[in-house]
């Protein structure tokens, strides 16, 4: 069965600096889908940057990115110049491809971002 | 458009009863999922609905139900509640269901039902 381990339950940066949140998972498929979501404080939860498994390059969304390292099963996701407004929990996720298609889901790293 | 809108937002009630929550999904989204977030447990996956047919389960017990209408509107139930089951409940709508896209489904979820047991 797949996981997904988000190994820092709390995350701060300096407003302005840069950040990074780790992510693993174990699956041995080769096709699937990851993703990086945000929920902010009483607010929904919304998708920041999603990454296909089966591409090497590593997706880009405006100040966040991915480092997406398939054969160590990593999936980090990077925080440039943070701001106030990027104080949320951030959740991994991954889907598979076949099977269930079931989204599955890390613990939460929760982002401080300070002033 | 609108969004995905879960009723009611917040809701206590004792051990023993039953709740329903209910999942309006985004206008042609036709797939629905619920989860369960506690905190520590990140988020459980309880079951996803796509064109009122249960298409995936999560390893929840029997007590948690769901179903899908017509409309695509989505509801759960929990029956014979328990503390544990005290959780943000949420719901997420998607165009397709799992592998009938080619693509990957993005999730666009609701702001959630905070179920409190007492």
């Amino acid at each position: 069965a797949q996981t997904v381990t988000q190994s820092q339950p709390e995350m701060s940066v300096q407003e302005a600096e840069t950040v990074t949140l780790s992510c693993t998972y174990d699956t041995s498929e080769s096709d699937y889908y990851l993703f990086w979501y945000k929920q902010p404080p009483s607010r929904q939860m919304i998708l920041v940057i999603r990454q296909e498994a089966y591409k090497q390059q590593n997706a880009t969304e405006n100040r966040f990115s991915v480092n997406f390292q398939k054969a160590a099963k990593s999936f980090s996701l990077k925080i440039s110049d943070s701001q106030l407004g990027d104080a949320a929990m951030y959740f991994c996720a991954y889907r598979t491809t076949s099977g269930t298609y079931k989204y599955i889901f890390g613990t939460g790293t929760r982002l401080k971002v300070l002033a | 458009k609108a969004g995905v809108t879960q009723t009611p937002r917040y809701l206590i009630k004792t051990r023993g009863q039953q709740v329903t929550l209910s999942c309006s999904p985004i206008s042609g989204h036709r797939s629905v999922s619920w989860y369960q977030q506690t905190p520590g447990q990140g988020l459980q996956f309880l079951f996803e609905y796509f064109s009122e047919t249960q298409r995936n389960k999560g390893n929840f017990p029997g007590r948690f139900s769901g179903r899908q209408f017509s409309n695509s509107r989505s509801e759960m139930n929990v029956s014979t509640l328990e503390l544990g089951d005290s959780a943000l409940y949420l719901c997420a709508s998607s165009l397709v269901a799992g592998g009938l896209s080619s693509g990957a489904n993005v999730l666009t979820f609701g702001a959630g039902s905070r179920l409190t047991v007492l």
